[in-house]
């Protein structure tokens, strides 16, 4: 087991920019989930990709996208970059069982939006 | 709407001191209620799930329990090593596509020498 690997680890943009997030889940996992956390605060969901196709969604705007690739890496895009999405970003896989999934998480990447 | 409240939100013991955290929450059908253990600058790390009411699950010096309303995550003369933000998450079953964990806020755990 590798676990799950994000890059990059920090990163800086500045206001209406884009930004690409990348993740590689744990061998043999076929769900990702990609959660926010804003500094002093849990984990908020953002969606799930279940075999490449996004399965669910938290309260988040389409500006937040995602893709799921078959080789058990996946990336978040954010448009149009808001201060408010300076967070810790966190991706999380997990096998999709019929019980309730346990998430292994990545170690984060922080993005300061300027 | 699902909701995780923890507290306290910050707890400071003595090496030894044994103590206990609190998560209440409201689900409209829980699937599993999750305790994580966050270090600074990592992800979470999964410790515990939790499916029914009376359930307990004990890992070294840590031991999560469940009601209706509530878990606990009792620690026993814990460490130094044991300081970590400690979240608490509940994980639904779906009314159809998938619902993400909701996470509290967590509980920063510092255990002094």
């Amino acid at each position: 087991e590798t676990g799950v690997t994000q890059s990059p680890t920090h990163l800086i943009k500045t206001r209406g920019q884009q930004v690409t997030l990348r993740c590689s889940s744990q061998s043999g996992h076929n769900t990702v989930s990609w959660y926010q956390q804003a500094l002093g605060q849990g984990p908020q969901f953002i969606f799930q990709y279940y075999r490449e196709e996004e399965n669910g969604r938290g309260n988040f705007p389409p500006r937040f996208s995602g893709l799921q690739f078959p080789n058990y890496s996946s990336e978040l895009n954010v448009n149009a970059l808001e201060l408010d999405d300076s967070a810790l970003y966190l991706c999380a896989s997990s096998l999709e069982t019929s019980g309730a999934n346990v998430l292994t998480f990545g170690a984060g990447s922080r993005l300061t939006v300027l | 709407e699902d909701q995780v409240t923890q507290s306290p939100e910050a707890l400071r013991l003595q090496e030894g001191e044994s103590s206990s955290l609190n998560c209440s929450y409201t689900v409209s059908g829980l699937r599993g209620l999750f305790w994580y253990r966050q270090d600074p600058g990592k992800g979470p790390e999964f410790l515990f799930t939790l499916y029914s009411a009376g359930e307990e699950k004990e890992k070294e010096r840590l031991k999560a329990t469940l009601t209706k309303k509530e878990s606990f995550l009792h620690i026993t003369a814990p460490k130094p090593e044991d300081s970590a933000t400690y979240l608490c998450a509940v994980q639904a079953w779906s009314r159809g596509g998938a619902d993400g964990l909701t996470f509290g806020k967590g509980t920063h755990l510092i255990i002094q020498p």
